[in-house]
């Protein structure tokens, strides 16, 4: 699977929009970008995935280039609930017997203040 | 989304004994169950693969003897750490997916501390 690059950390202030970028430079074409978020000392939650098209659900956006080398995040309206590590993933499209593995990197600390 | 519900949340227990964690899926059935572990300030790092029926896949540098993976049924998986050491004191979290290519919903995360 392909590698993605976060920067380490981002400050949103309440309220705001957050974006949080990714860099996945050498995705392939049947892979699709998986965002995770994780609450300190909780499991990753789930929030939202898309092969090529941009995608929008109750929590996020997510917008994809259009060469699919990079992706943003897009949290509309930041709360302080919102603070956590974002992990954004890329994994191939499975085929029947594939694994599929989710492998984290190191994300981006999102510190949304008051 | 769907729940995976981890039990128990905590574990403290002795240098050579040996702990279960259990990972089920509440409303749904899970073809595939992952194990990752999560030491202070790192991220998750994957142990291993369970499809339901079959042996788990480990990852490597991951003792398939230690970390004895259990997956019976399709909604439920456990790990047992066997013969813990402090040095096993971590964060294990379970994922489940429903199918191929859906997303992976995850457990709560069990925290075991080895004295």
């Amino acid at each position: 699977d392909a590698k993605t690059t976060q920067p380490p950390s981002m400050d949103c202030a309440e309220g705001r929009a957050a974006n949080l970028p990714c860099n996945h430079s050498t995705i392939s074409g049947n892979e699709y970008v998986y965002w995770y978020r994780q609450i300190h000392s909780q499991g990753p939650q789930y929030i939202i995935h898309g092969l090529k098209n941009n995608e929008t659900n109750e929590m996020a956006s997510l917008i994809i280039t259009e060469d699919r080398k990079s992706s943003t995040l897009i949290l509309p309206h930041a709360t302080l609930r919102d603070t956590a590590v974002y992990y954004c993933i890329v994994r191939v499209a499975l085929s029947g017997g594939s694994q599929g593995n989710l492998i984290f990197g190191k994300g981006t600390k999102l510190s949304v203040k008051p | 989304g769907a729940v995976v519900s981890q039990h128990p949340s905590r574990v403290i227990c002795k240098s050579g004994t040996s702990v279960k964690i259990e990972c089920r899926s509440l409303d749904f059935q899970a073809t595939t169950m992952f194990w990752y572990r999560q030491f202070p300030k790192q991220s998750l790092m994957l142990m291993a693969t369970s499809n339901e029926g079959s042996k788990a896949t480990y990852e490597q540098g991951v003792e398939k003897d230690k970390f004895l993976i259990n997956h019976a049924s399709l909604t439920l998986s456990t790990l047992t750490v066997t013969s813990a050491h402090p040095e096993d004191s971590s964060f294990y979290i379970c994922s489940a997916r429903i199918g191929v290519n859906t997303e992976a919903f995850f457990g709560q995360g069990t925290r075991l501390t080895v004295v």
